[in-house]
C-alpha cells in the first residue's frame, strides 16, 4: 500500500525567502506525481504534475523535482509572498488515476 | 484544465438524514473521482465514478452509504447516506485529464448535528 509523508506539517517563513517542501513515498512504482495548493475551507488547486519519466517540472516561481527511484519529490518555492500562504499537498498517482495524498505542509509567509 | 462545480457549497444535516452532493464539469470526462477530507487529514478517495455502470469503491467505502451516480460524462452525485457526525467532512470530486493530471472542484463542507 501506497503511503506518501510530507516533511514539515507546517513552516513559517518572512516574505521573499525560497524554501523546499519535501515528499516521499514508499512505492516507486509511480505514474505521476502532482503537486496541489489548498486554501482554507477550498478546493485543490493544481500546481505541477511530474510524470514518472521526468525529473522536474517548472512554473513561474514553482520548480519540482522527482526522484522515483529513491522515493522523493521536492517542491521549491523561490522569493516567497504572503500569497503562497496554503497547505501544499503532494499526492501520487498510481493505475487507473488513483491518487494517494500526503498529509501537507502548512505554510505561512510573513510580510 | 476543467472548470468543475459542486453543489451545495456547505450544508448542516441533522444525524441520520441523507445529502446529495452534486458535481458538474464544463466538458466531457472519461474519469470521475469522489474523494473526503475529514478534519484535519488529508484527502482519501472514496470511489471511482464509472459512466454507465457502478461506482468502484476504495476499502473502507460501500456503496449503501455512498451511492454514486454518473448518468453522463460530465455530471455525477455523491449520496451521504444517514449521516452521523463522523461524516462531517470536506467532500470533494475530480475528474482525470489526459497525462493523468486531476483537476479538484470547490468542495462541499458538511457538518452533521
Amino acid at each position: 500500500k501506497q503511503e506518501v509523508t510530507q516533511i514539515p506539517a507546517a513552516l513559517s517563513v518572512p516574505e521573499g525567502e525560497n524554501l523546499v517542501l519535501n515528499c516521499s513515498f514508499t512505492d516507486s512504482a509511480i505514474y505521476n506525481l502532482q503537486w496541489f495548493r489548498q486554501d482554507p475551507g477550498k478546493g485543490l488547486t493544481s500546481l505541477l504534475l511530474i510524470q514518472s519519466s521526468q525529473r522536474e517540472q517548472t512554473s513561474g516561481r514553482l520548480n519540482a523535482s522527482l526522484d522515483k527511484s529513491s522515493g522523493r519529490s521536492t517542491l521549491y518555492i523561490a522569493a516567497s509572498q504572503p500569497g503562497d500562504s496554503a497547505t501544499y499537498l503532494c499526492a501520487v498517482g498510481g493505475s487507473n488515476y488513483k491518487l494517494t495524498f500526503g498529509k501537507g505542509t502548512l505554510l505561512t509567509v510573513n510580510p | 484544465s476543467a472548470v468543475i462545480s459542486q453543489k451545495p457549497s456547505r450544508d448542516i444535516c441533522q444525524r441520520g438524514t441523507s445529502l446529495t452532493i452534486q458535481c458538474q464539469v464544463d466538458s466531457q470526462v472519461t474519469m470521475m473521482f469522489w474523494y473526503r477530507q475529514q478534519p484535519g487529514q488529508s484527502l482519501t478517495l472514496i470511489a471511482t465514478a464509472n459512466q454507465g455502470s457502478e461506482a468502484t469503491y476504495e476499502s473502507g467505502f460501500v456503496i449503501d452509504k455512498f451511492p454514486i451516480s454518473r448518468p453522463n460524462l460530465t455530471f455525477s452525485t455523491l449520496t451521504v447516506s444517514n449521516m452521523s457526525p463522523e461524516d462531517s467532512s470536506i467532500y470533494l470530486c475530480s475528474v482525470g485529464s489526459r497525462g493523468y493530471e486531476q483537476y479538484f472542484g470547490p468542495g462541499t463542507r458538511l457538518t452533521v448535528t
